[in-house]
């Protein structure tokens, strides 16, 4: 059965303290992964799509990457804006377009 | 000029009730999705349509129904609702069941 874990659950940081959150992810052949950034009471906007294992991708102080097993996204130096709920995703089966997400990280950035 | 919209964004009622959700889309994508997340934040697809087609039918008992007018519209209708229900439903929008998926802002439904 595909599973996608991340953790930790929820993580707190100074501003400016770098962190990482991980996905980790069973699948049946992965056909992408993909971050999405969800604020309170708003739905999930897309941010990464990562196809291969070695892949990184970048967007301000976000930076994603892919190995086999899991991904990291990588958050350089946060600012309070950068708090939100970070979600992980696979693309599972052959499905169009079908997500499975995890249960995503909580980011908090205390100024 | 939002791209994806829901109505209502919130919605109160009691067991047994009939109640729909609509969600529209101006982005010109051709595939509409319906998702839950409920009390644990867990993000869960229901349905996809493509075109008008349903393409993705989750294990979702019968009494939700997606009906898609037209490309840019998926509804969703819930018949006799139940205590489980209560979530927030997420109805999103992408090109070519792409996975780059536009969201909408969410319904948050309780059923009392």
């Amino acid at each position: 059965e595909d599973q996608v874990t991340q953790s930790p659950e929820a993580l707190r940081l100074q501003e400016g303290e770098s962190s990482s959150l991980n996905c980790s992810y069973t699948v049946s052949g992965l056909r992408g992964l993909f971050w999405y950034r969800q604020d309170p009471g708003k739905g999930p906007e897309f941010l990464f799509t990562l196809y291969s294992a070695g892949e990184e991708k970048e967007k301000e102080r976000l930076k994603a990457t892919l190995t086999k097993k899991e991904s990291f996204l990588h958050i350089t130096a946060p600012k309070p804006e950068d708090s939100a709920t970070y979600l992980c995703a696979v693309q599972v089966g052959d499905s169009w377009g079908k997500l499975q997400f995890g249960a995503g990280t909580q980011v908090v950035v205390t100024p | 000029d939002t791209a994806v919209s829901q109505t209502p964004k919130y919605l109160v009622t009691q067991m047994g009730n009939d109640k729909s959700i609509k969600c529209e889309q101006n982005l010109g994508h051709d595939t509409m999705y319906w998702y839950k997340q409920d009390s644990k934040k867990f993000l869960k697809i229901m349905f996809s349509y493509n075109n008008k087609e349903l393409i993705i039918n989750e294990t979702v008992p019968n009494r939700f129904s997606p009906k898609s007018p037209d490309k840019a519209h998926l509804n969703l209708h819930i018949n006799s609702l139940e205590l489980g229900d209560s979530a927030v439903y997420f109805c999103a929008s992408s090109q070519d069941g792409g996975v780059e998926q536009y969201f909408g802002p969410g319904t948050r439904l309780t059923v009392t």
